[in-house]
């Protein structure tokens, strides 16, 4: 499967700031990444498609203005939790895929992120 | 949307043990995957599996398509398969269809 690396691991911030969230794709150029978002003994919620080169779709009830999704190049997906709130606290997790059918998908490490 | 479900919602058992995981979808799906998800959060692939049968070890999966369903079976269980065993799935053309996951199965092995 792909190799994905996902930044930081973990980050704590200070309510109202912003925190960014890196996605890499090691070993092939991905045109479609994904975002999730996992509350604590939850399951994974899909946030956002990010689509290179053009703006992100984002699920109902994801407010976009707050999650920014930035797909600049094929191989790096950014999420930024904009003003971060304690109830944005949760797992992040990027996921891509090979557009050729027979892969599966493939998921980044994961990112806590704790709002204090 | 497509609906995800998976059975048992928890399972306790004891080291050496079975256990049949479960996961039903509500349409058709070109894509199925059953994961790991160990302690740290981080989502380990265990089968890609739209279809058929396979078999990694102690673990073995098989989807009937047709009956949209798929069982995730674990032999010879060891404490080290603790964890929530989730199956997700995906619908549309090519592979770039959007990944939808069940609940999960919490899976604890006593030693």
């Amino acid at each position: 499967g792909a190799v994905v690396s996902q930044h930081p691991s973990w980050v704590i911030c200070k309510s109202g700031t912003s925190v960014k969230i890196e996605c890499r794709s090691l070993d092939f150029q991905a045109t479609t990444m994904f975002w999730y978002r996992q509350f604590p003994k939850q399951s994974l919620m899909l946030m956002a498609t990010s689509n290179e080169g053009s703006k992100a779709t984002y699920e109902q009830g994801v407010e976009k203005d707050k999650f920014l999704i930035n797909h600049a190049s094929l191989t790096l997906s950014t999420l930024t939790v904009t003003s971060a709130h304690p109830e944005d606290s949760s797992f992040y997790i990027c996921s891509l895929t090979r557009t050729t059918v027979g892969y599966g998908y493939t998921f980044g490490s994961g990112t806590r992120l704790t709002v204090v | 949307g497509i609906q995800v479900e998976q059975s048992p919602p928890d399972l306790i058992l004891q080291e050496g043990a079975n256990s049949t995981l479960r996961c039903n979808f509500s349409d058709s799906v070109n894509n199925l995957q059953w994961f790991h998800q160990n302690p740290w959060g981080q989502l380990i692939n265990l089968f890609y599996i739209p279809s058929g049968t396979k078999q990694n070890g102690r673990l073995s999966a098989t989807t009937v398509a047709t009956e949209r369903y798929s069982l995730l079976y674990i032999s010879s269980s060891q404490t080290t398969d603790s964890g929530v065993y989730f199956c997700a799935v995906a619908q549309g053309s090519g592979n770039t269809g959007k990944l939808i996951f069940g609940q999960g199965t919490t899976l604890q092995v006593k030693p």
